[in-house]
């Protein structure tokens, strides 16, 4: 089944501890990403990877990491959490294009991790 | 820069009833344009997308007309389910971009 994972679904943690939220996709998908989906906001782009050892910074970068080793796994990583980061985490992934036009092609989503930052 | 506006929420209706949740967007070139829900728990699904001017998306029910000259893309069904209570987002790729730009979120509940 062509699925994007998550994990930990929720985790509850301290401010400063560091803490890594992992995804993979099972679809060979070059491009990733994560969002941050806040009440109110919608869902806002932190990083993205265009392919292996590719990352660059989305609309909300600060305070976080990426890291693109392999295709299929792309972490998300918080080297000094703060309470403004609690929220809920998605990653993505998105099949290469058809008929030259990438834009068009659906984004898989993960199910989701529920961060909270105290 | 591009950005997407929803109606707020949340929307209560009764089983069987219409449904509009409005859509308006701006981008600068032509982007492609989506409907997500979000069921409670879970992550985003997409519900259906349009990528050209009078293109019309639709799936389960939902429907949802690209309208370039009112940069709209207003989401409809005929009658709701309880089943169909759920977030949903309106979304754009502009051209060249892979990343999504969101709208906030309409939350859907629909009493039996």
């Amino acid at each position: 089944e062509a699925q994007v994972t998550q994990n930990p679904r929720y985790l509850i943690t301290v401010t400063g501890k560091k803490l890594t939220v992992t995804c993979s996709q099972n679809m060979n998908h070059e491009y990733m990403s994560w969002y941050r989906q806040d009440p109110g906001l919608g869902l806002r782009q932190i990083y993205y990877s265009m392919n292996v050892e590719v990352t660059d910074k989305g609309d909300v970068p600060e305070g976080y990491k990426v890291s693109r080793k392999e295709k299929r796994n792309f972490p998300l990583i918080l080297e000094s959490p703060s309470p403004n980061q609690t929220s809920l985490y998605f990653c993505a992934s998105l099949p290469p294009g058809t008929s030259g036009r990438s834009y068009t092609d659906t984004q898989y989503f993960g199910p989701g991790t529920r961060l909270t930052v105290l | 820069g591009n950005s997407v506006t929803q109606m707020e929420g949340p929307v209560t209706l009764s089983e069987e009833a219409f449904l509009t949740i409005n859509c308006t967007y701006t981008a600068t070139g032509y982007p492609s344009l989506f409907w997500y829900v979000q069921y409670p728990g879970e992550g985003l699904q997409l519900l259906l997308k349009a990528t050209k001017a009078d293109d019309k998306g639709s799936n389960k029910g939902f429907e949802a007309t690209y309208r370039k000259e009112t940069t709209s893309f207003h989401l409809e069904k005929g009658s709701v389910q309880v089943s169909d209570s759920a977030v949903y987002f309106c979304a754009l790729r502009d051209t060249g971009r892979r990343a999504l730009t969101f709208g906030s979120g309409t939350r859907l509940q629909v009493q039996p």
